[in-house]
């Protein structure tokens, strides 16, 4: 069974703090991994798509590192900011659909 | 930046009736997507089409759902006989190529509640 797991299942923290979230699934047959940045009432939006062991892809303040030997992926954001709460979802792709996590619910509070 | 639509934003059906959720996904991609979420759970992939004919489907596509892109923008998904358990938010989707190494853009969702 293709389970994608995401911890923690919700977070708060500082403006200005550092944190950083994972994203866990099956090595085995590995194809993608995605993040998605997901706002209420808004459309998931994408932020990396990321297919190579030890693929690191950095968006602004917000990095990703992936490791499919041992099925994992960490998304970082370095110095929160209030507009980064927002629900983040990563979703494995492995030939024949995605799957997504329940996702990391990040409040930033000024 | 080009957008994927969907239409209605909300709607609510009674029981039994067919509901038709409309997507117009991003003008030059080529495969079509359908994804949802049930109220508390995680986003499930439904059904992905592609060259005109379903490409991939999960096992919650089952005979009551179709899909189909009756003019070269469109791209519906209908509900044929709803029951309660098809509330959810259905996620239109699309993408360049093939989801592998390609981002898939969404839509910002159909909000169907079954009463």
């Amino acid at each position: 069974i293709l389970n994608v797991e995401q911890s923690p299942q919700s977070l708060h923290v500082q403006e200005g703090d550092s944190t950083n979230f994972t994203c866990s699934f099956p090595s085995s047959n590995f194809y993608a991994l995605h993040w998605y940045r997901w706002e209420t009432a808004k459309s998931p939006e994408a932020l990396f798509v990321m297919t190579l062991n030890g693929d690191e892809k950095k968006k602004g303040r917000i990095s990703a590192t992936l490791n499919t030997k041992e099925g994992y992926s960490y998304l970082y954001i370095k110095g929160s900011q209030p507009e980064d709460s927002a629900t983040y979802l990563c979703a494995l792709y492995n030939n024949n659909d995605m799957r997504f996590g329940a996702g990391t619910r990040l409040t930033v509070k000024p | 930046e080009p957008e994927v639509t969907q239409t209605p934003s909300h709607q609510v059906t009674q029981m039994g009736q067919e509901v038709i959720l409309r997507c117009v996904p991003i003008s030059n991609h080529l495969y079509f997507y359908w994804y949802r979420q049930i109220l508390g759970q995680k986003v499930e992939f439904l059904v992905s089409f592609y060259n005109n004919e379903i490409s991939e489907k999960s096992e919650i596509f089952d005979d009551q759902f179709s899909v189909e892109r009756p003019d070269g923008s469109n791209f519906t998904l209908k509900i044929r006989s709803t029951k309660l358990e098809d509330s959810a938010m259905y996620f239109c989707a699309s993408s360049g190529d093939r989801v592998y190494g390609n981002t898939i853009y969404f839509g910002e969702g159909s909000w169907l509640t079954v009463v």
